[in-house]
């Protein structure tokens, strides 16, 4: 299984929104609502945003939302904000019991 | 609290073997299923391997499969990840992970520091 593909930066102004998408292919994302985006600040534990493609888990912000369509995932963050500069990475249920990592995105706020 | 700590990890030869582990802490160990997420040096997130909670089924990404194999001791809390015929491209942190029981999907809720696997001659 190759990695999900995922552009390799994205960036925004402070209040903008932005959407990072993650593309693979029948044999993960679109065959499989088990689609889940981490934050990663380097030097930190990444942090769970969405999982089962739209779900935020509990007391996460609502300004991360997830969709997914086809063989397309997406992250949109809204109302972006400084904190929000980290890398992000989307992550699939695969074919053969077994889980891919998109190859990731560092965000940028300007 | 939840801990999970690694360990085993240094400087191995291409072609050698390694066997890390992660202690785990502050939760019924044998209730959850585990997982092994790498990164190398500058790169991403890498889904290693899974076991579920008895240990009696596991599963490996393409790139470690026949090379490492993953098990746990439920008496002892303890997490193991086996790696031989190491290569350069192994190189990474690696990292034990725990999903909540239940869940669907990678739902990682707790992270250990992870221990860092060096292949190299």
């Amino acid at each position: 299984q190759s990695a999900l593909t995922q552009p390799a930066s994205v960036s925004g102004s402070p209040g903008q929104s932005i959407t990072i998408s993650c593309t693979g292919s029948s044999s993960n994302i679109g065959g499989s609502y088990l689609v889940s985006w981490y934050q990663h600040h380097p030097g930190k534990a990444p942090k769970l945003l969405i999982y089962e493609a739209i779900k935020r888990p509990s007391g996460l912000s609502n300004r991360f939302s997830g969709s997914k369509s086809g063989n397309t995932a997406s992250l949109t963050i809204s109302g972006l904000q400084a904190e929000d500069e980290a890398d992000y990475y989307c992550c699939s249920y695969a074919t053969g019991s077994i889980y891919v990592f998109g190859t990731g995105t560092k965000v940028t706020v300007l | 609290e939840v801990q999970l700590v690694e360990s085993g990890g240094g400087l191995v030869q291409p072609g050698g073997s390694l066997r890390i582990s992660c202690a785990a802490s502050g939760f019924t160990f044998s209730s959850y299923w585990m997982h092994w997420v790498r990164q190398g040096p500058g790169k991403g997130l890498v889904w290693v391997s899974r076991i579920n909670s008895d240990g009696s089924t596991s599963s490996y990404a393409d790139s470690v499969k026949g090379r490492f194999t993953t098990s746990r001791d439920t008496a002892k809390n303890v997490l193991y990840l086996q790696m031989n015929s190491l290569r350069a491209e192994d190189t990474a942190v690696y990292y034990c992970v725990r999903v909540p029981i239940g869940a669907s999907g990678l739902v990682i809720d707790h992270w250990g520091q992870g221990t860092l696997v060096t292949v190299s001659s």
